[in-house]
This record gives C-alpha cells, sequence and structure tokens, in this order.
C-alpha cells in the first residue's frame, strides 16, 4: 500500500492567516484526493487534486479558500486561506491505489485561535 | 444522494468479545466498500476492501460482510483487544455506470475495549 506523509502533524494558527499542508505520496498516483474533517463530524471530500489542471471542489468549497496544487504524480499542498475559528479540523490527503483502494495520511490538526 | 449510518455510536466492551458493528447505505450501486479504523486525532487506516460482487472479506481477526442488494454491511471483530480501542468508519463509494463515486463516510462507531 502506498506510504503518504503529510505535515505539518498540527499546528495552532491566527485567525485571518493562511496554513499550507503538504502531502508526499512514495509512489506515483493518479488521484489524490483532501478531505476535512470537523470535530465530532465525519469525512468530507474538500477536491480531488489533478495533476497539471485545476483542482475539482465538491459543493460548499471553493478555490479561492482552499487553494490546490499538484505539481506532479506524488505531491500535492492544500492551503487553508484566511482562517477562521470555523476552520478548526483535521484535514486529511488521501490516494486511490490500483483505482480501487484509498489509502489516507494521519492527517493535519488544525486550530484556529 | 448516499446517507450512510453506523449503529451503534460508541461501543464498550471488556476484552475478549465477539463484536459485529453496522453500517447501512441508502443507495445500493455501490463500487466497493471500505472500513477504515481511526485513533483519536489521526488519520485513517484502511482495514478491509469489499468490492460490489463480494459477499465478505476477512483479514486476521476482521470480517466483514457485504449485501449490496439491502444496503448492509457488518465488520465483525473476534477476541476483542484494548488495542482494537478507535473510532471504525465505513465508507461505500458509488457507481455510476461503471465510473467511480467519490467515498460517502459514516459517523463511525467508537469502540472502547476495556482489559
Amino acid at each position: 500500500s502506498a506510504v503518504i506523509s503529510q505535515k505539518p502533524s498540527r499546528d495552532i494558527c491566527q485567525r485571518g492567516t493562511s496554513l499550507t499542508i503538504q502531502c508526499q505520496v512514495d509512489s506515483q498516483v493518479t488521484m489524490m484526493f483532501w478531505y476535512r474533517q470537523q470535530p465530532g463530524q465525519s469525512l468530507t471530500l474538500i477536491a480531488t487534486a489533478n495533476q497539471g489542471s485545476e483542482a475539482t471542489y465538491e459543493s460548499g468549497f471553493v478555490i479561492d479558500k482552499f487553494p490546490i496544487s499538484r505539481p506532479n504524480l506524488t505531491f500535492s499542498t492544500l492551503t487553508v486561506s484566511n482562517m477562521s475559528p470555523e476552520d478548526s479540523s483535521i484535514y486529511l490527503c488521501s490516494v486511490l491505489e490500483l483505482v480501487t483502494e484509498a489509502f489516507f495520511g494521519q492527517g493535519t490538526r488544525l486550530t484556529v485561535v | 444522494k448516499q446517507e450512510v449510518t453506523q449503529i451503534p455510536a460508541a461501543l464498550s466492551v471488556p476484552e475478549g468479545e465477539n463484536l459485529v458493528l453496522n453500517c447501512s447505505f441508502t443507495d445500493s450501486a455501490i463500487y466497493n466498500l471500505q472500513w477504515f479504523r481511526q485513533d483519536p486525532g489521526k488519520g485513517l487506516t484502511s482495514l478491509l476492501l469489499i468490492q460490489s460482487s463480494q459477499r465478505e472479506q476477512t483479514s486476521g481477526r476482521l470480517n466483514a460482510s457485504l449485501d449490496k442488494s439491502s444496503g448492509r454491511s457488518t465488520l465483525y471483530i473476534a477476541a476483542s483487544q484494548p488495542g482494537d480501542s478507535a473510532t471504525y468508519l465505513c465508507a461505500p463509494r458509488g457507481d455510476y455506470g461503471g465510473s467511480q463515486g467519490n467515498l460517502i463516510f459514516g459517523k463511525g462507531t467508537k469502540l472502547s475495549v476495556k482489559p
């Protein structure tokens, strides 16, 4: 299975600032995804990170708030912009292997104060 | 729109018990279904993947079954151990005429196994 490294593992940020989360995979993967897990809630898909083109965002998520980069087949970043306390969540990177099985990174626990 | 329900929401058992976690989903047009484990504040670990054509999958003390037509999956954990304490998430993936949809997650079952 793919090994996914996410950085940072946790951070405490001031409101109004931005945080960039990195996701590195140990093998080339076609499909990478970013999820959000708000406190006490289940996972919600933010966007699909497409290599060489703009990310595809789910309803309720916009590029200005969550810009995503995917420069190659092993790396992606998610930026949480102009943060507010409501952005406090765990953010997770995920990949699809063999086009069917999903694997996740260890997550980034973000607290906005 | 797919909705996933997991019952019970929380479960506390003594070590050694066999237990069953339930997952139901409203749209039976699924490509596959995954069970994950999540430790507090951490990411997800994939436990079992069941393809839509399969009835069950086994890995060690874990056995997952799938009844696609009735929209149900169960995760059976044999001889539970304190190290099994975690939240267990069920996630079916939609099948749209051969194209895969996204994973849709339930809220999970929080399991506590007491020594």
